[in-house]
């Protein structure tokens, strides 16, 4: 089973709903994090959190939240989906600031 | 501003040819870290190499070399005898600890590698 384990995999939704990407993982790490891909731009970051109770707004937050249900569970959620937000999302996980992210697989999110 | 720039977007190799990744980055810190991510066709990303700031030796792993110059502030990557099997999309990214986002990864906007037989 993967470490980092995102779901669902694949999503098409249409402009206007809200929507939930899971993340969940067995590494046990503190830090976890949501990044966005869209080619060419490389990955952004959207919210990551450094534990529970410490949610912080990556570069690009606008039009999404995060709930960080425990500690192995981090959620992304977009209240009200529009098309620009078509892209690749990954959640991560790491131990320490300054150590290697373990990606999950990614969410392939469409919205229509 | 881009803290990680990598100015090849797009690079073609044949098999056996040696080609090199570059990544330049940007950063206040004396304390910082870097990394080199590929991701393949399936999608993933995978964990290639970290390095911080105070290490400056150059990391060979198989065909894989690394070569880190804080005097230019460089973090270059390259393939010695490019196989099929290195087509991917590479991604240089920076930690720091005092950026806005506490040492979450910065990443590059990546170099995508095609090598044909």
């Amino acid at each position: 089973d993967a470490d980092v384990t995102q779901t669902p995999r694949n999503r098409i939704t249409k402009t206007g709903k809200r929507i939930m990407l899971e993340c969940s993982q067995t590494k046990g790490h503190d830090r976890m994090y949501w990044y966005r891909q869209d080619p060419g731009l490389g990955l952004r970051l959207i919210y990551y959190s450094f534990d529970v109770k410490d949610i912080n707004k990556g570069e690009i937050s606008d039009g999404y939240s995060v709930s960080r249900q425990a500690q192995a569970k981090f959620s992304l959620s977009l209240e009200s989906a529009i098309p620009n937000q078509t892209a690749l999302y990954f959640c991560a996980t790491s131990l320490a600031g300054n150590t290697e992210a373990f990606f999950g697989q990614g969410t392939r999110l469409t919205v229509v | 501003a881009q803290k990680v720039t990598q100015a090849q977007t797009e690079i073609s190799v044949v098999e056996k040819e040696d080609v090199t990744l570059d990544c330049v980055y940007e950063t206040r810190d004396t304390t910082y870290y870097l990394f080199w991510y590929k991701q393949p066709p399936s999608g993933e990303l995978v964990f290639l190499i970290r390095r911080n700031s105070f290490d400056e030796q150059n990391e060979i792993s198989g065909r894989y070399s690394w070569n880190f110059q804080k005097s230019t502030s460089s973090f270059n990557f390259t393939i010695t005898a490019s196989q099929v099997v290195d087509s991917a999309v590479y991604f240089c990214a920076l930690s720091e600890p005092n950026s806005n986002s506490g040492y979450a990864l910065n990443f590059g906007k990546g170099t995508s590698l095609l090598v044909t037989p």
